[in-house]
């Protein structure tokens, strides 16, 4: 699976967009790119995913550049509960580990009042 | 619905015992997968299972571990005898398809 990078920690605050990036440059034609988080002391959460597309659900927006080199998480109005650990994960639907999910170190996303 | 549940919660143990865990995955869901974060390191992926057979068990770290998933329903993971190093937090997850996994609130085993 292609190697993400991901700043270490952002801010944001309370009611505004939180925009996550990620930089996946050696992503593959058929590799997707996926996002989950995790809560303090809880396990991951599955966010959103996207191949090519922009992307939208009730949790947030993925934006995915043309050339597929990176992407950006959007939650459009940040909540303290939205405080988290992000991950962009990269990830192959095919072969024999098409179920493996490599996270890396994310970024913290803290929420401020 | 329920969600993925995971026994115990906590574990403590002495290094050499041996420790079983167990996951419930989400009903119907046959994708169950075993993660685990040991200390200061990220998420790292175990194995996993389609119904009870094994698709991929590229990240068992050692003969120590054993996973298995009889009647393609709950599974537990046995370590034996247990190390040090094998403290952490021991997530799973399930799915009903390749897309979109599910996870539990973890395991916490401490190795003393």
């Amino acid at each position: 699976d292609a190697k993400t990078t991901q700043p270490p920690s952002m801010d944001c605050a309370e009611g505004r967009a939180a925009n996550l990036p990620c930089n996946h440059s050696t992503i593959s034609g058929n590799e997707y790119v996926y996002w989950y988080r995790q809560i303090h002391s809880q396990g991951p959460q599955y966010i959103i995913h996207g191949l090519k597309n922009n992307e939208t659900n009730e949790m947030a927006s993925l934006i995915i550049t043309e050339d597929r080199k990176s992407s950006t998480l959007i939650l459009p109005h940040a909540t303290l509960r939205d405080t988290a650990v992000y991950y962009c994960i990269v990830r192959v639907l095919g072969g024999t580990s098409y179920g493996k999910l490599t996270f890396g170190q994310g970024t913290i996303l803290t929420v401020h009042p | 619905e329920a969600g993925v549940t995971q026994f115990p919660s906590h574990s403590v143990i002495e290094k050499g015992q041996t420790v079983t865990l167990r996951c419930d995955p989400i009903s119907g869901h046959d994708n169950l997968y075993w993660y685990r974060r040991v200390m200061g390191k990220e998420i790292k992926f175990l194995l996993h299972f389609v119904k009870e057979s094994k698709q991929d068990e590229s990240g068992m770290p050692n003969n120590r571990f054993l996973a298995e998933r009889t009647g393609g329903t709950y599974s537990t993971l046995k370590v034996q005898p247990a190390e040090l190093e094998d403290s952490g937090v021991y997530f799973c997850a399930s799915s009903a398809s390749s897309y979109e996994q599910y996870f539990g609130p973890g395991t916490r085993l401490t190795v003393t």
